[in-house]
């Protein structure tokens, strides 16, 4: 079975630093992967997918992910954060259902 | 294009009770799968339904089911509420026909509370 694992259950940066989000996989065969965000009392949004066309990925929001098969590796970056940013933020694969991380919880600090 | 609406979006309800909620896709989406979502679980998926027809299930119960009519929307159910079913209930709609690379869409979700 396909599955991903998001390392830190919480993130918390600075407005206009770097945020970095890790996602790694495990699949026996090449893995379609998502990253989706919730805001409070929301459903889940799509920020971006990987679906083999190319390794780095830009989504929306200024968020982008690079696939990395030698680490089984789909980190989620964006270069400056906002304070829009605060959300949760799911990173997951698609196995003729979507199989979830944890999620990890971002704060933005003013 | 609307997006997927769930209703209703909060719901309180007894144990031994039963829920139904509904969920209407994007226009032109066939498919319709249901996750749950827990603090202590997190996102569990729940079953996929595709032209009317349970396409994939997840590990859940069997008071746990669902429908889907010939307009595409679908409805989940579950019987004999217990405690633990407290959750956000969300439903995400896809074409249904270009695997798994296909994009979910997620609705607002149906927050439900056992008591």
């Amino acid at each position: 079975a396909q599955s991903v694992t998001q390392l830190g259950s919480h993130v918390s940066v600075s407005e206009g630093a770097l945020v970095l989000l890790r996602c790694n996989y495990s699949s026996s065969v090449p893995p379609y992967l998502f990253w989706y965000v919730q805001y409070p009392n929301q459903g889940l949004q799509l920020l971006l997918k990987y679906t083999s066309a190319a390794t780095l990925v830009k989504g929306i929001n200024g968020f982008e992910a690079e696939f990395k098969k030698s680490e089984t590796s789909f980190h989620l970056t964006k270069p400056s954060a906002h304070m829009s940013d605060a959300a949760e933020y799911f990173c997951a694969i698609n196995d003729y259902k979507l199989s979830f991380g944890a999620g990890t919880t971002v704060t933005v600090r003013a | 294009k609307a997006g997927v609406t769930q209703t209703p979006r909060y719901l309180i309800k007894t144990r031994g009770q039963q829920v139904t909620l509904s969920c209407s896709p994007i226009s032109g989406h066939r498919s319709v799968s249901w996750y749950q979502q827990t603090p202590g679980q997190g996102l569990q998926f729940l079953f996929e339904y595709f032209s009317e027809t349970q396409r994939n299930k997840g590990n859940f119960p069997g008071r746990f089911s669902g429908r889907q009519f010939s307009n595409s929307r679908s409805e989940m159910n579950v019987s004999t509420l217990e405690l633990g079913d407290s959750a956000l209930y969300l439903c995400a709609s896809s074409i249904g026909t270009s695997g798994t690379q296909e994009t979910q869409y997620f609705g607002p979700g149906t927050r439900l509370l056992v008591l």
